[in-house]
C-alpha cells in the first residue's frame, strides 16, 4: 500500500543536541501528524497539522506542512533521554479517513 | 475506560488456526480503525467503522480477514487460517468520527503465527 517516505531511517544523537526529520510524498495530503511509539506501546499523537505552510510547536518539538502539502518536517530541540523511540509521520487525504504512514525514525539519545 | 483497549496483548497461535482480536475503543468515539504493523515498518491501514458499518475495508490483505462492530462499540478482527506472514502487530485506533479527526491508538496485539 501507498507509504510516507520518511528519512532519516535512525539517528543516534548526544543528549541535549537537536533533531530534524522529515516526511515527502508523491501525492498532496490535506492533514500531516507526527507521532512517537515507545516499546510495546501504540503511537501517541504529538502535533497535528491542517493548512499548507502551518508551523505549530508543542514544548519542545515543531512541525510545519509543507506549502506543497506534499511534505512535513519535525524538529526536536535540546533532546532528553525520555525522547528515545520511534518517530512516525501520517498523512490523510481528502475524503479518506485512513491514515498513510511513513516507515518511521528511530531515535537513539545518548546521555 | 480511559484509553483503547486491545486484548489479548499478546497471541501465539499455529499455522492454520482462526484468531480473534478484540478492541474497545474510547468511549463516546464512532470512528474506529484497525491497522496492522509488520516488523521495522509503518502502520498499514486495514478496516475503518463509522458506527456498525465499515465504509472502507479496501485494506484487508485477503478475504481470511474480517472484521465488525456491535453496538458501535467493541470491535472483533479475525483472521481464519492463519498464515506466518499474518504475524505483525495489530494496532486499533478510535476518534470522534468527524472528518480528519484525530486517531488515538491503543497498545496492539501481536501476534505471533508458528
Amino acid at each position: 500500500g501507498q507509504q510516507l517516505n520518511q528519512s532519516p531511517q535512525s539517528m543516534f544523537i548526544q543528549e541535549g543536541e537537536d533533531v530534524s526529520m522529515n516526511c515527502t510524498s508523491s501525492s498532496i495530503f490535506n492533514t500531516w501528524l507526527w507521532y512517537k511509539q515507545d516499546p510495546g506501546e501504540g503511537p501517541v499523537l504529538l502535533i497535528a497539522l491542517y493548512k499548507a505552510g502551518e508551523l505549530t510547536s508543542n514544548g519542545r518539538l515543531t512541525a510545519q506542512f509543507g506549502i506543497t502539502r506534499k511534505d512535513s518536517f519535525l524538529n526536536i530541540s535540546a533532546s532528553i533521554p525520555s525522547d528515545v523511540g520511534i518517530y512516525f509521520c501520517a498523512g490523510l487525504q481528502g475524503g479518506s479517513e485512513k491514515l498513510v504512514f511513513g516507515k518511521g525514525t528511530k531515535l537513539t539519545v545518548n546521555p | 475506560g480511559a484509553g483503547v483497549s486491545q486484548s489479548p496483548s499478546n497471541k501465539v497461535t499455529e499455522k492454520g488456526k482462526d484468531v480473534e482480536l478484540r478492541c474497545d475503543p474510547i468511549s463516546g468515539h464512532t470512528a474506529l480503525y484497525w491497522y496492522r504493523q509488520s516488523l521495522g515498518q509503518g502502520l498499514e491501514f486495514l478496516i475503518y467503522f463509522q458506527g456498525n458499518s465499515a465504509p472502507d475495508k479496501s485494506g484487508l490483505p485477503s478475504d481470511r480477514f474480517s472484521a465488525e462492530r456491535t453496538g458501535g462499540s467493541v470491535s472483533t478482527l479475525t483472521i481464519q487460517r492463519t498464515q506466518q506472514e499474518d504475524s505483525a502487530v495489530y494496532l486499533c485506533a478510535s476518534s470522534l468520527g468527524q472528518v480528519g479527526g484525530i486517531q488515538y491508538f491503543g497498545a496492539g496485539t501481536r501476534l505471533s503465527v508458528l
